[in-house]
């Protein structure tokens, strides 16, 4: 069965170093997402992507934050400079066209120290 | 009042039970209504999404969605250990992008 992998599974880095992380969306599937998770909080929506450009994205989703696709089968998000509240847990997801749902990889987890 | 509401638990039944998950909603231009699992520090899993009202059935799982009463179901039959889990209710409107989701339920079933 297709599904959504994403690497790394866990990321540690220091406050204002950039990190990327990276998705490969299900092969056919042409919307690509990015949603994180804090700690004991709800998952949250950051941006959505298609035809090569944003297409929504939440306010949370501000200029240190910036997705890619960079060839056929990638999806990043980076995080140009980032913070102690940007620790969580980062979830890439993709739908195709009928957009009826979303199917979600198993999640990064970024530590900032 | 939140866009989406769920009782975050946690509940805790013994194996065989009868479970029943709910979530509660305000905007009504939602249409698809999403129910997922996810186990400890993993991805969300999708278990069922419906489309508008009604009810769907898929094994010991039935989701069920009305509409007029803002408020979305999720049935699990003959439970077992392997269904512990949190899980998360997530609802769009239509042609939209973005699922808002719910906190989420913690649930345990005891052997």
């Amino acid at each position: 069965e297709p599904e959504v992998t994403q690497t790394p599974s866990h990321q540690v880095t220091q406050m204002g170093q950039e990190v990327i992380l990276r998705c490969v969306p299900i092969s056919n599937h042409l919307y690509f997402y990015w949603y994180r998770q804090i700690l004991g909080q709800k998952v949250e929506f950051l941006v959505s992507f298609y035809n090569n450009e944003i297409s929504e994205k939440s306010e949370i989703f501000d200029d240190q934050f910036s997705v890619e696709r960079p060839d056929g089968s990638n999806f990043t998000l980076k995080i140009r400079s980032t913070k102690l509240e940007d620790s969580a847990m980062y979830f890439c997801a993709s739908s195709d066209l009928r957009l009826e749902t979303q199917y979600f990889g198993p999640g990064t987890r970024l530590l900032v120290l | 009042q939140k866009e989406v509401e769920q009782d975050p638990g946690p509940l805790s039944v013994p194996e065989g039970a009868i479970v029943s998950l709910n979530c509660t909603y305000s905007n009504s231009a939602f249409q698809y209504f999403m129910w997922y699992r996810q186990y400890s520090r993993k991805g969300p899993e999708l278990l069922m999404y419906t489309y508008s009202s009604g009810n769907k059935e898929d094994g010991r799982f039935t989701a069920q969605v009305d509409k007029s009463s803002k408020y979305i179901s999720l049935f699990i039959r003959d439970s077992q250990p392997s269904d512990s889990a949190t899980y998360l209710c997530a609802m769009k409107g239509q042609g939209a992008q973005k699922l808002v989701f719910g906190q989420g339920t913690r649930l345990t079933i005891n052997p």
